[in-house]
């Protein structure tokens, strides 16, 4: 089984729709961090938590939140989808050391 | 200066030949540097980790480091096609906290 799983792997929703994507982890790590990615373009961090009561802001918050419901589990939420949150979004989970990243597969969102 | 920088490529090798990847990084407190390949439409995975200057082998898979030059690269020998991917370069940066922070990543393309 996956380390880093997402659910939904690919997602279509409209204009002005919330939707949430989850991730959960088997690795026991603290650490974990949503990125999103445009084509052709780099992972930008959008929020991460150290632990289940740290969460912190990363380069492109606005429009996000998330919540950690566990050490388990982080979940991204969009308050109001817009076209231009249409990206891949990754989960990954950190050693809290070194800071290698393990990334789950990417949920792929588009928004009408 | 962006604080991780690589050549966006596309760069094109034939197979067997030595691939060469460059990666550049802002921050002289550094203190963890990664390697991770992207296929297109997949998660990065983690191919080469370094934090002593040097070079660090693994099979195919050399990485080179450089702090006084802020430097780190990626060599492969005996390029192969499923080689083909776009690599890119972290960098964990101790500052107030554990950050890191990926570069664009560069298109490899190796021809057969």
């Amino acid at each position: 089984d996956a380390d880093v799983t997402q659910t939904p792997r690919n997602r279509i929703t409209k204009t002005g729709k919330r939707i949430m994507l989850e991730c959960s982890q088997t690795k026991g790590h603290d650490r974990m961090y949503w990125y999103r990615q445009d084509p052709g373009l780099g992972l930008q961090l959008i929020y991460y938590s150290f632990d289940v009561k740290d969460i912190n802001k990363g380069e492109i918050s606005d429009g996000y939140s998330v919540s950690r419901q566990a050490q388990a589990k982080f979940s991204l939420s969009l308050e109001s989808a817009i076209p231009n949150q249409t990206a891949l979004y990754f989960c990954a989970t950190s050693d809290g050391y070194w800071e290698t990243q393990y990334f789950g597969p990417g949920t792929r969102l588009l928004v009408l | 200066q962006k604080e991780v920088e690589q050549n966006s490529g596309p760069l094109s090798v034939p197979e067997g030949a030595i691939a060469s990847l460059n990666c550049t990084y802002s921050d002289r407190g550094s203190q963890s540097f990664f390697w991770y390949r992207q296929y297109s439409g997949k998660s990065p995975e983690l191919i080469m980790f370094i934090y002593s200057n040097g070079d660090k082998e693994d099979g195919r898979f050399t990485a080179q480091l450089n702090k006084a030059s802020q430097y780190v690269s990626l060599l492969i020998r005996d390029s192969q096609p499923s080689d083909s991917a776009t690599y890119l370069c972290a960098v964990n940066m101790k500052t107030s906290y554990d950050k890191v922070i990926f570069g664009p990543g560069t298109s490899l393309s190796v021809i057969p």
